[in-house]
């Protein structure tokens, strides 16, 4: 089973929007609505911000959405601060015995 | 405070074992499914087990299928990952996550993490 495919890199300036994107197949992202979102700072432990492809866990800022369309989600981060410069990893249920979930390769967000 | 705590990690040679611990605290462990993740040094994240709330069900990814025995004591609150026949490639920071009380699914997300303990295969 592949990594999700995310971008390397994205970056974007204060106050800002910026979209990270990670697509699948329709065996993970495409064929189920358990994708989420993890911010990991460098040296820190992996934080929940996206539940259920659109989801927020209570505490997480409201400038975090998420969405999915076919067999790509979406990780939107809107007013972009300096606090969200990080690294963001998506993961999908996959349904296959071999390997029950699977994650993007991650992606470095600036802040510039 | 909602908490947990791995330990047990450390530099084992290839072929050998060891055992990681994860000790839960501030929540009813009794009543969450755990995962175990890990990450390799400058790598992302990968899935490595899950194990329900009773431990009556696990699953494995295939890469430690039948090297790995994921289980739990919820009289200790305690989450176990025995490892047996390491490889270079287990090398990694090892995470216990609880699966979010947001859902009852599994798959749904783990909202507390552990800082991690680091296991080195080499010899």
């Amino acid at each position: 089973q592949s990594a999700l495919t995310q971008p390397a890199s994205v970056s974007g300036s204060p106050g800002q929007s910026i979209t990270i994107s990670c697509t699948g197949t329709s065996s993970d992202v495409g064929g189920h609505n358990y994708v989420s979102w993890y911010q990991q700072h460098p040296g820190k432990a992996p934080k929940l911000m996206i539940y259920d492809v659109s989801n927020r866990p209570s505490g997480v800022s409201n400038r975090f959405s998420g969405s999915k369309s076919g067999n790509t989600a979406s990780l939107t981060i809107s007013g972009l601060q300096a606090e969200d410069e990080s690294d963001y990893y998506c993961s999908s249920y996959t349904g296959n015995s071999t390997l029950y979930v699977v994650f993007g390769g991650g992606t470095k967000l600036t802040v510039l | 405070q909602v908490q947990l705590v791995e330990s047990g990690g450390g530099v084992v040679q290839p072929g050998r074992s060891l055992r990681l611990s994860c000790a839960a605290s501030g929540f009813t462990f009794s009543n969450s499914a755990m995962h175990w993740v890990r990450q390799a040094p400058g790598k992302g994240l990968q899935w490595v087990a899950v194990i329900s709330y009773d431990g009556s069900n696990k699953y494995y990814a295939d890469s430690v299928k039948g090297r790995f025995i994921i289980s739990r004591d919820n009289s200790k609150n305690t989450l176990n990952l025995q490892m047996n026949s390491l490889r270079p490639e287990d090398t990694a920071m090892y995470y216990c996550a609880r699966v979010g009380l947001h859902t009852s699914s599994w798959w749904s997300g783990s909202d507390i993490w552990g800082q991690g303990t680091m296991v080195t295969v080499s010899s």
